[in-house]
């Protein structure tokens, strides 16, 4: 079955320093999403993707998050400037075509980022 | 809050008993899905149910909805061990603008012992 995978699955960075995370999503899939997990706390939602441009994004997700689609392949999430709040696992997210809203979303395993 | 909120937190069971998970949710849905973490891996779908559908089953799984007191359950009949994991309700709300953003509830953690 196609998977969404994540690229690292741990990354440690120290404060200040720019971090990129990446996907791949499923290959026939047309949404895409980051979200967010802190320790203990709930899975919060970062931004979707569709048809090269941010369809919507939280107010976690301010100057520092950027979001790209390089190729027809990866979806990667930058974050320009860490800080230690930012330390959490990042999980990338994909959906197909039809029926916008009403397709599970497949998640990928997370990338736990550690910020020091 | 527009999320999800299960009960209970945690839930610790024997094999082949039965599990029930419930969720509540603030405002009007367009649907509510709920998926399963295993320890340090992602979120897995289990089953989406619509705003025009009261029950929906799914293997071992069962998951109602009451729409008009904004809650869900899902029951696990038969736990295995393998069952253990943090379960989430998900919602997505009924707004046309979002291409499906999840709100998560805090989850419940279930132990199931062989």
């Amino acid at each position: 079955e196609p998977e969404v995978t994540q690229t690292p699955s741990h990354q440690v960075t120290q404060m200040g320093q720019e971090v990129i995370l990446r996907c791949v999503p499923i290959s026939n899939h047309l949404y895409f999403y980051w979200y967010r997990q802190i320790l203990g706390q709930k899975v919060e939602f970062l931004v979707s993707f569709y048809n090269n441009e941010i369809s919507e994004k939280s107010e976690i997700f301010d100057d520092q998050f950027s979001v790209e689609r390089p190729d027809g392949s990866n979806f990667t999430l930058k974050i320009r400037s860490t800080k230690l709040e930012d330390s959490a696992m990042y999980f990338c997210a994909s959906s197909p075509r039809r029926d916008r809203g009403n397709q599970p979303q497949h998640f990928g395993d997370g990338t736990r980022l550690s910020i020091l | 809050s527009q999320q999800g909120e299960e009960d209970p937190q945690a839930l610790s069971i024997q094999e082949g008993e039965n599990a029930t998970m419930n969720c509540s949710y603030k405002t009007s849905i367009n649907n509510l899905q709920w998926y399963r973490q295993n320890s340090g891996r992602g979120l897995v779908h289990l089953i989406l149910i619509r705003s025009n559908e009261r029950e929906k089953h799914s293997g071992r799984l069962r998951v109602t909805l009451d729409t008009s007191k904004k809650s869900s359950s899902l029951l696990i009949t038969a736990s295995r061990a393998a069952d253990t994991a943090s379960y989430f309700c998900a919602t997505v709300y009924d707004r046309g603008s979002t291409l499906g953003r999840l709100y998560f509830g805090r989850g419940t953690q279930l132990t199931v012992w062989p």
